[in-house]
This record gives structure tokens, sequence and C-alpha cells, in this order.
């Protein structure tokens, strides 16, 4: 069985400044994770993804994330917030292809002029 | 570039009502997920299917029925409809992974909202 905690239900930044958005997993076997973003009214879209290899993996939109075995995280980071980011961002493990996501709770990300 | 297809996108039922969701995939994609994201909640997975065939299930209703077509298409029938059911049910589509059994790579449609009066 898999799990994900995402910390901090909301994340309010002043634009321009460093976004972390945190996340946890337990997962029994070596996970596939995944950062998604949601904005309002809309569907899921990925921002990126770690299945094996290189442990810093790279998104789009400037997003960036870590995947640390011994942490058991996946933290999701962005430089410089733009306003444009204000969004809910989940995190999301799978066991492998062609199996189920099981999505944190989300974190709703508030960027402040 | 084509996306999932989700229709309707909204539907509104009444209590003990029936609803069918369609979902239509990218094309040359095998596998389907639904899932069911309830107000401010996080998605979760309800069925999914790989080349027609039911290959994992989640928390779904006895009430609630899946079948993915032979055109790959796919369609949840959701029968006596309960006011918790209101929710946003996402349709997500993978690709032929290169062992032949899926992807890891989930592409979501932008959802059905229903809403259950």
């Amino acid at each position: 069985a898999q799990s994900v905690t995402q910390l901090g239900s909301h994340v309010s930044v002043s634009e321009g400044a460093l976004v972390l958005l945190r996340c946890n997993y337990s997962s029994s076997v070596p996970p596939y994770l995944f950062w998604y973003v949601q904005y309002p009214n809309q569907g899921l879209q990925l921002l990126l993804k770690y299945t094996t290899g290189a442990t810093l993996v790279k998104g789009i939109n400037g997003f960036e994330a870590e995947f640390k075995k011994s942490e058991t995280s996946f933290h999701l980071t962005k430089p410089s917030a733009h306003m444009s980011d204000a969004a809910e961002y989940f995190c999301a493990v799978s066991l492998g292809s062609n199996y189920k996501l099981t999505f944190g709770k989300g974190t709703l990300l508030t960027v402040n002029p | 570039a084509a996306g999932v297809i989700q229709s309707p996108r909204h539907l509104i039922k009444e209590k003990r009502e029936t609803a069918t969701l369609k979902c239509y995939p990218i094309p040359r994609h095998d596998t389907v997920y639904w899932y069911q994201q309830g107000p401010g909640q996080d998605p979760q997975f309800l069925i999914s299917f790989y080349e027609k065939m039911q290959s994992d299930k989640g928390s779904i209703p006895d009430r609630f029925s899946a079948q993915q077509f032979s055109d790959y298409h796919s369609e949840l029938n959701m029968s006596s409809l309960e006011l918790g059911d209101s929710a946003l049910y996402f349709c997500a589509s993978s690709p032929p992974g290169l062992a032949g059994r899926g992807s890891y790579e989930q592409y979501f449609g932008p959802g059905t909202r229903l809403t259950v009066t």
C-alpha cells in the first residue's frame, strides 16, 4: 500500500519569493512520484514526475522536485513565485506502470503581490 | 495535441436518478482510469481498464459500474444517486508502456462536475 502526506494545506508566498511545497510518501516498493497542479474548475496537469534515474527532476513552469529516498520525500520548489502559480498542488504516488495514483490532500498556493 | 475528452462537462441529477459519464482517451492510449474528487478533497481512484478489461478497482460503490469499449472510450454508470455523489469525476488515460502493460504517465481530462439535488 502507498500513501502521501502533504505538509501544509495552505502556503502563502510573495511574488518573487521561493516556493516550497512539502510531500512525504510511504510505499512498500520503490515508488513513482508525481506533482500535479489544478487551477480552479479545471483538470489536473502534470508538473513533473520521478520514476528512476536522476533524483532532481525538472518540470514545467520552472518547478523542480528532488526525490530523497532516505527522507521519503519529494518536495516541490520554484525559485521565484509568479502570480500565475496560484493553484492547488497535489503530490501523488504510484507503485508502477498501469497503477492507480494515490494523491495527497493537496496544498493551496497563494501568491501575494 | 489531442487531450482526454469527457462529456458532459456538467450534469445535474436528482436523488435516486441515474447518470452516465463518458470518457474518450487520447488516441492510441489503451488504459483508462476514473477518479472522484469531492468538494475540497483529493482525487480518489475508482476503477481502471486496460485493453477493455478491468485492471484495478478502488473505492467504487456497488451502485456504480464502468466499462471500456472496443474503441477504448469508457463510460461510468451511476445509479440510485445520492447527495454524497456530488463531485468532480476525472478520467485519465495512459499510453502503452515499454512492457506493453501501460505507462506511469496519466493524462487527465477536464472532468465532469456532477451535482445531485
